[in-house]
């Protein structure tokens, strides 16, 4: 069975500062997609970023971008130029071809600090 | 465009009272999904439909939990009777049924059962 890990319950950065967070998956698939979705206090779930295992090339949404390391069944997501906006839970989640369930990470709250 | 309709948005009932919570899809869309966000369990996926007939309803967590899907723009969860534990954030996704379709959330019913 696939499993997403987020390792970091908690992560805070400074305003305007980079901040990185962290996703480990379990699959014996090679084909399958990956999503950081967002969820703000107002509780949406935003779609803010996806990779196609099949791509090599590291998906990128203005200041939002992934490193995908397919081999060590890494996905990280980088926010440039943090902003107070993007104060959320942060999800990973695994997608495979076959089946269409999400398969979800616990979440990182991310602090952003003025 | 007009995203994922949820409502309503906040309930407060008291246990034994049946709650319906209701959801409009993004027109067009052929899947949709319904999960239940709590601090303990994360998000699980409750069921999910495929051309208005339910594929995978394993994550209803018991007889008094019921989803229907009568048409492509609209679908029910209905709880009955309800307890405590059902207290939770109630999400409603769409999306269609092609392998690049990431889910649409709508913005998630808060249930609270006294």
């Amino acid at each position: 069975a696939q499993t997403v890990t987020q390792s970091q319950p908690e992560m805070s950065v400074q305003e305007a500062e980079t901040v990185t967070l962290s996703c480990t998956y379990d699959t014996s698939e090679s084909d399958y997609y990956l999503f950081w979705y967002k969820q703000p206090p107002s509780r949406q779930m935003i779609l803010v970023i996806r990779q196609e295992a099949y791509k090599q090339q590291n998906a990128t949404e203005n200041r939002f971008s992934v490193n995908f390391q397919k081999a060590a069944k890494s996905f990280s997501l980088k926010i440039s130029d943090s902003q107070l906006g993007d104060a959320a839970m942060y999800f990973c989640a695994y997608r495979s071809y076959s089946n269409y369930q999400l398969i979800w990470g616990a979440g990182t709250k991310l602090i952003i600090k003025p | 465009d007009a995203g994922v309709i949820q409502s309503p948005r906040h309930e407060v009932t008291e246990m034994g009272q049946e709650v319906t919570l209701r959801c409009k899809p993004i027109s067009g869309h052929n899947s949709l999904f319904w999960y239940r966000q709590t601090m303990m369990r994360g998000l699980e996926l409750l069921i999910y439909f495929n051309n208005n007939v339910p594929i995978d309803d394993s994550g209803m967590p018991e007889d008094r939990f019921s989803a229907k899907m009568p048409n492509a723009s609209f679908s029910t969860l209905k709880i009955q009777p309800s307890e405590p534990r059902d207290s939770a954030v109630y999400f409603c996704a769409s999306s269609h049924t092609t392998e690049e379709e990431p889910q649409h959330f709508g913005d998630g019913t808060r249930l609270s059962i006294l």
